[in-house]
């Protein structure tokens, strides 16, 4: 399957721990997008990343929040000193842009995170 | 700032009942315009698309058509199945081709 994969689909975490989720977008896309999305509620934009650079970032995303994408492949969203109200779902999407020109956003599975 | 309005639900049909979701945006130029549907467990899929205005997009027995003069892209389907129980979520690409989402809708269709 050569679509969006996320790991882990779970976490469960005590409140003040730190937490990663990977994203591996599909392969030849270049644009890499995280967003949160809490229960009946549609997504919310966190940040992207166009290869290796990170474009821009909302300002939902506290300094608690990073994200990586080392390579211009895998990403990684990193959580500091989790709170209960970063409980949602996690999503990352990619797409491929080309001059000014971007394709459709393709959505992984999604990780789940609970704060306890 | 760009935005994007769906009807509220749960919009509650009976199976081979026809569905109307309706949404509506605000934006400068001529954004793209989706359609996503996430069922229940899973992530989000592209269901539908349209990238100019008078444009149909369609996918499983689902349209919408890209309207310019009255800012809509209504989801629209014949004949609705149990399977179809869902949420739908209109969206638009905004000029840094973010995605710009609308509240979702959750369809639920009774046999």
């Amino acid at each position: 399957d050569t679509g969006v994969s996320q790991n882990p689909r779970h976490k469960i975490t005590k409140r003040g721990q730190n937490v990663t989720f990977r994203c591996d977008p599909i392969s030849e896309h270049n644009r890499l997008y995280w967003y949160r999305q809490t229960l009946g509620q549609g997504p919310e934009f966190l940040t992207y990343f166009q290869n290796e650079a990170q474009l821009e970032k909302s300002r939902l995303l506290s300094d608690r929040f990073s994200a990586e994408r080392p390579k211009g492949s895998f990403s990684t969203l990193e959580i500091q000193r989790t709170e209960q109200g970063d409980s949602a779902m996690y999503l990352c999407a990619s797409s491929l842009t080309s001059g000014r020109r971007t394709d459709t956003q393709y959505f992984g599975p999604g990780t789940r995170l609970t704060v306890l | 700032g760009n935005s994007v309005t769906q009807m509220e639900g749960p919009v509650t049909l009976s199976e081979e009942a026809f569905l109307t979701i309706n949404c509506t945006y605000t934006a400068t130029g001529y954004p793209s315009l989706f359609w996503y549907v996430q069922y229940p467990g899973e992530g989000l899929q592209l269901l539908l698309k349209a990238t100019k205005a008078d444009d149909k997009g369609s996918n499983k027995g689902f349209e919408a058509t890209y309207r310019k003069e009255t800012t809509s892209f209504h989801l629209e389907k014949g004949s609705v199945q149990v399977s179809d129980s869902a949420v739908y979520f209109c969206a638009l690409h905004d000029s840094n081709y973010q995605l710009i989402w609308g509240a979702g809708t959750k369809l639920i269709i009774k046999p």
